[in-house]
């Protein structure tokens, strides 16, 4: 199976700076998908961006950037101009294309505070 | 926008009770998931479900646990005979089957076993 690691427990950010939030994944296959989530204190599972393998061009959604080095099997998630909204865990996941299952693989997650 | 619901949102059960947790996937979606995640600890995935059968399970998703698709639209997990162990927060999530995989999640039952 596959493993996705998160090396941060806990992360702070003063509001308004940037964060980047670590990942780490091994995995043989060639195509996959990478995933961050957010889960605020509502422990809802909140999508925030997404990342084909074969696509070499960084996802981007508005404050949300991801460094996705695929050698070294690095997903990074990078928020700009944090706001105090943006205090969750965050989770990194893989989903592999193959099969049928579709499932994910998450990390132990991140705990992101956001200082004012 | 649509969205994937769960009852109930908390629940309390005594050891050694059966437990039904509800799910309505997005109605055009065709996977279904359920993951659990116990208190502190990362997300895991427990079982798959595609054409009314079960694609993929884990290892956790031992004979105490069941799931299915009564009707068009609710997809339940069952726990036969709930252990201390089995609480967790327990998220219900589907996709509509594009290669993306982009799985959205519901808000997720809490389970309290005493």
């Amino acid at each position: 199976a596959q493993t996705v690691t998160q090396s941060q427990p806990e992360m702070s950010v003063q509001e308004a700076e940037t964060v980047t939030l670590s990942c780490t994944y091994d995995t043989s296959e060639s195509d996959y998908y990478l995933f961050w989530y957010k889960q605020p204190p509502s422990r809802q599972m909140i999508l925030v961006i997404r990342q084909e393998a074969y696509k070499q061009q960084n996802a981007t959604e508005n404050r949300f950037s991801v460094n996705f080095q695929k050698a070294a099997k690095s997903f990074s998630l990078k928020i700009s101009d944090s706001q105090l909204g943006d205090a969750a865990m965050y989770f990194c996941a893989y989903r592999s294309p193959l099969g049928t299952g579709n499932q994910f693989y998450f990390g132990t997650g991140t705990s992101l505070t956001v200082i004012p | 926008e649509p969205e994937v619901t769960q009852t109930p949102s908390h629940q309390v059960t005594q050891m050694g009770q059966e437990v039904i947790l509800r799910c309505v996937p997005i109605s055009n979606h065709l996977y279904f998931y359920w993951y659990r995640q116990i208190l502190g600890q990362k997300v895991e995935f427990l079982v798959s479900f595609y054409n009314n059968e079960i694609s993929e399970k884990s290892e956790i998703f031992d004979d105490q646990f069941s799931v299915e698709r009564p009707d068009g639209s609710n997809f339940t997990l069952k726990i036969r005979s709930t252990k201390l162990e089995d609480s967790a927060m327990y998220f219900c999530a589907s996709n509509r089957g594009d290669l993306l995989g982009w799985q959205y999640f519901g808000p997720g039952t809490r389970l309290t076993v005493t």
